[in-house]
């Protein structure tokens, strides 16, 4: 079962316009979340990240939000560019019961178009 | 910083040969994971260490994967015997502390 779900496998978006993407989670235990950005060919590389305490953390063009009561979260990326396109991981992780543990979702493919 | 370092980039073999996957983490990283990725289940966490000590090795799919960390700054992933169905990128990740993982190139495995 998967425990974190990127629903969407795709995502079109023209240049200049928000990319939303979002993430559900069903482990009442994760407490911390981040975002990975992965090219083709190339390893994730770590985005921006929220801890459960938080519902919003920004870092320049990208915004994660958490809405724990919902179980989701969600990338905002304003304004998206072409070099935004990529395939984009959420996961999540119980930091706080003792285990060390990122469960990654099934990612989603973002194509910004020119 | 060369980053974590995989080796080889692409392995090809047939079914029923032994195959080695190799990490070297950043230096000073006390955390080592191991995670395959599927077009079916996303990126998927294997196992991982601490400090080179094997933590959790639950999402290690059956018993002819194994994976080793002799030291702080090797890792190995051996498939013993491989099937076609072990084809997929494998990802090895280190962090220091709780902290973000680093995750190398990964390794392309097909086995035919």
């Amino acid at each position: 079962d998967q425990q974190v779900k990127q629903n969407s496998p795709s995502l079109s978006v023209q240049e200049g316009r928000i990319s939303i993407l979002n993430c559900d989670y069903t482990n009442s235990m994760f407490d911390y979340f981040l975002w990975y950005k992965k090219y083709p060919a190339e390893g994730p590389t770590f985005l921006i990240s929220i801890s459960s305490i938080k519902d919003k953390n920004e870092d320049g063009r990208f915004t994660v939000f958490l809405n724990k009561s919902a179980k989701h979260l969600s990338l905002h990326i304003v304004p998206s560019q072409p070099g935004d396109s990529a395939v984009y991981f959420c996961a999540a992780s119980p930091l706080g019961s003792g285990t060390y543990k990122y469960i990654f979702g099934t990612g989603t493919r973002l194509k910004v178009l020119a | 910083d060369a980053g974590v370092i995989q080796s080889p980039r692409h392995e090809v073999t047939e079914m029923g040969q032994e195959v080695t996957l190799r990490c070297k983490p950043i230096s000073g990283h006390d955390y080592l994971f191991w995670y395959r990725q599927t077009m079916m289940r996303g990126l998927e966490l294997l196992i991982y260490f601490n400090n080179n000590v094997p933590i959790d090795d639950s999402g290690m799919p059956e018993d002819r994967f194994s994976a080793k960390m002799p030291n702080a700054s090797f890792s190995t992933l051996k498939i013993q015997p491989s099937e076609p169905r072990d084809s997929a990128v494998y990802f090895c990740a280190s962090s220091l502390g709780r902290g973000r993982l680093f995750f190398g190139s990964g390794t392309q495995l097909s086995v035919l």
